[in-house]
């Protein structure tokens, strides 16, 4: 599976869009993008994914670069409730058992 | 309601003794598994199973045992011969191959 690169935290103003960048420069043809969060104590939330094209769902919008080497999760109107551990994670779509690799991920503190 | 349920959500064992951690889903999944999560770090999968009846060893399969005797259900045993058992588990369950989704976690404790 492709490694990412995230940064290792982040703030954000309660009410502002929170941008999580994502760098994944040796991303296979049919790997796909997958964000998921992880509040304290709690199992990860998966929140969306993606291939080639932008995506957007009710928790959040995916922007996959044109040569997909890296990506961004954005939370439209963050809130407190928005504060954990985000993850991105690359695999092939049709691979039972090929397991989630979670990095270290992002800690995203959003503050009021 | 729809969804992966873990049970019990704290549980303490002593050295030596087997436990057994449950995992139920009710969203018609064919694919379960079993990550174990220790502080600070990310998942690590101990089996996973794609069909009743069928399991397959993840990286950190030593000292635990798995059953699928029934779609929804894929119960994980931590044995006495797992050495550092102190760890969240989690449970997961997808579509086939598709987005796995998880339940909220087993936080086992050795004493």
């Amino acid at each position: 599976d492709a490694k990412t690169t995230q940064p290792t935290s982040m703030d954000c103003a309660e009410g502002r869009a929170a941008n999580l960048p994502c760098n994944h420069s040796t991303i296979s043809g049919n790997e796909y993008v997958y964000w998921y969060r992880q509040i304290h104590s709690q199992g990860p939330q998966y929140i969306i994914h993606g291939l080639k094209n932008n995506e957007t769902n009710e928790m959040a919008s995916l922007i996959i670069t044109e040569d997909r080497k890296s990506s961004t999760l954005i939370l439209p109107h963050a809130t407190l409730r928005d504060t954990a551990v985000y993850y991105c994670i690359v695999r092939p779509q049709a691979s039972y058992g090929n397991k989630l690799v979670f990095g270290a991920g992002t800690i995203l503190r959003v503050k009021s | 309601d729809g969804g992966i349920t873990q049970s019990p959500k704290y549980l303490f064992r002593k050295e030596g003794q087997n436990v057994t951690l449950s995992c139920e889903q009710n969203l018609n999944h064919d694919a379960m598994y079993w990550y174990r999560q220790d502080p600070g770090q990310g998942l690590r999968l101990i089996y996973y199973s794609q069909i009743v009846n069928d399991f397959q060893k993840g990286d950190i399969a030593e000292g635990y045992s798995v059953s699928r005797e029934k779609k929804e259900s894929f119960p994980l045993t931590v044995t006495s011969a797992q050495k550092n058992p102190t760890a969240f588990y989690l449970c997961a369950s997808s579509m086939q191959s598709d987005t796995q989704y998880f339940g909220p976690g087993t936080r086992l404790t050795v004493l």
